[in-house]
């Protein structure tokens, strides 16, 4: 099936405590992206890949670090998370080429509180 | 930067009316897209339609595109109670760029 994987689905952290939420595909596809959702503030993009040792900075990116090692994996790493980071995190992905973006599937979530 | 912003922010109709979402934007675009979501859950895309293109079909929906306004529309007709949800447009910009710009999104509540 396929399919865009997140884990983990729920965390509670503190201030400052380094973490890393993975994001996997199985669709071969070369572009994945991050976002963080707030209410009234819809989806804002924080970083996305165009394709392996390639990435580039969103809207958002302040307090987060991305890597693209491998085509299906795109972890999104907090070295020093804050209290206002507290949010929805989505991962999502795309068969896209330089003409213009396809459809993203997205993940199911990831829900972040740091305290 | 928020570039695509969806009008209204909230919609109430009842099972079997139609719906219609708008969607503004700022810049030039390559294509533009509608999501839904469910609540807390993720997106799932309803359709593309390119800067080139004026109207889309898709089962029950259809989706405008007007590039002279840079805005958009999405009907929903004969709409049901499963269509509760929020729907978002998302923009991609013609420069070749990959930065997907999300809208704060449409919340629709059908009422059977």
């Amino acid at each position: 099936e396929a399919q865009v994987t997140q884990n983990p689905r729920y965390l509670i952290t503190v201030t400052g405590k380094k973490l890393t939420v993975t994001c996997s595909q199985n669709m071969n596809h070369e572009y994945m992206s991050w976002y963080r959702q707030d209410p009234g503030l819809g989806l804002r993009q924080i970083y996305y890949s165009m394709n392996v040792e390639v990435t580039d900075k969103g809207d958002v990116p302040e307090g987060y670090k991305v890597s693209r090692k491998e085509k299906r994996n795109f972890p999104l790493i907090l070295e020093s998370p804050s209290p206002n980071q507290t949010s929805l995190y989505f991962c999502a992905s795309s068969s896209a080429g330089y003409s213009g973006s396809y459809e993203q599937y997205f993940g199911p979530g990831t829900r972040l509180t740091v305290t | 930067s928020q570039q695509g912003e969806e009008d209204p922010q909230a919609l109430s109709i009842q099972e079997g009316e139609n719906a219609t979402m708008n969607c503004s934007y700022k810049t030039s675009i390559n294509n533009l897209q509608w999501y839904r979501q469910n609540s807390g859950r993720g997106l799932v895309h309803l359709i593309l339609i390119r800067s080139n293109e004026r109207e889309k079909h898709s089962g029950r929906l259809r989706v405008t595109l007007d590039t002279s306004k840079k805005s958009s529309s999405l009907l929903i007709t004969a709409s049901r109670a499963a269509d509760t949800a929020s729907y978002f447009c998302a923009t991609v910009p013609d420069n070749y760029g990959q930065n997907f710009v999300f809208g704060p999104g449409t919340r629709l509540s059908v009422l059977p």
